[in-house]
């Protein structure tokens, strides 16, 4: 299994970035794909999540209206998509694979990540 | 919400260090622990409150479940020097405590 991620990018405030996280080494539609964010010297902080097979998407509150999680099943590649950037976003961003979309979320831990990608946000 | 203590703890290679964790709800078995160095993605430690990831020595060791957790580890290595989540996975978002920074004394 492996997670591999776009690489660092720097966006000034206002403007979008978005984030791929290309998978590998297992069934691509048949498990979650999940995205946490880690500020500087923080901890982690979760953003959302896709279910792969029909695209169904579902944000923390705080991130609602502002992220958007896409995939590409032909590619099995999760985008993560953020607008209106401000400095406050400025952080590593990691995708993590979830647990199956057919059972309960008592898997629903983080065996695999990607090896996350830095956002810097500043004018 | 998920609350970590302490935020920081030192110990000496060789010793034992306990970490908790306490969630604001419970949150049954539905938690997981994870251990992150420097520049690095977190690494899975324990899942299901108690079960080791793979790979995972056995000086690793997850107990509770409600609202209580705690990370034992054991005989502690060089390698263990690092920072520890806990993360809830019950309820929609999937929190994480703020972490535990294990440093060597």
């Amino acid at each position: 299994v492996q997670l591999v991620q776009s690489g660092a990018e720097v966006k000034r405030p206002g403007a979008s970035v978005k984030v791929s996280c290309k998978a590998s080494g297992y069934d691509f539609i048949s498990l979650y794909m999940h995205w946490v964010r880690q500020a500087p010297g923080r901890g982690l902080e979760w953003m959302g999540l896709i279910n792969p097979n029909g695209g169904m998407t579902t944000y923390a509150r705080k991130f609602q209206g502002r992220v958007t999680l896409t995939r590409d099943t032909s590619t099995s590649t999760v985008y993560m998509e953020v607008r209106s950037l401000r400095s406050e976003d400025t952080a590593t961003y990691f995708c993590a694979r979830g647990g199956s979309i057919y059972g309960d979320n008592s898997d629903e831990y983080y065996q695999f990540w990607g090896q996350g990608t830095l956002l810097t946000v500043s004018s | 919400v998920m609350t970590q203590t302490p935020a920081s703890l030192s110990v000496s290679p060789g010793e034992s260090a306990t970490l908790s964790c306490r969630a604001s709800e419970a949150v049954s078995s539905n938690l997981a622990w994870y251990q992150q160095k420097p520049g690095q993605s977190p690494r899975l430690l324990i899942y299901g409150a108690s079960s080791r990831a793979t790979g995972i020595p056995d000086r690793f060791r997850g107990s509770g479940s409600g609202t209580e957790f705690t990370l034992t580890i054991t005989s502690l290595q060089s390698e263990d020097f690092a920072v520890y989540f806990c993360q809830q996975y019950i309820n929609w978002p999937y929190t994480f405590g703020q972490g535990t920074k294990l440093e060597i004394k």
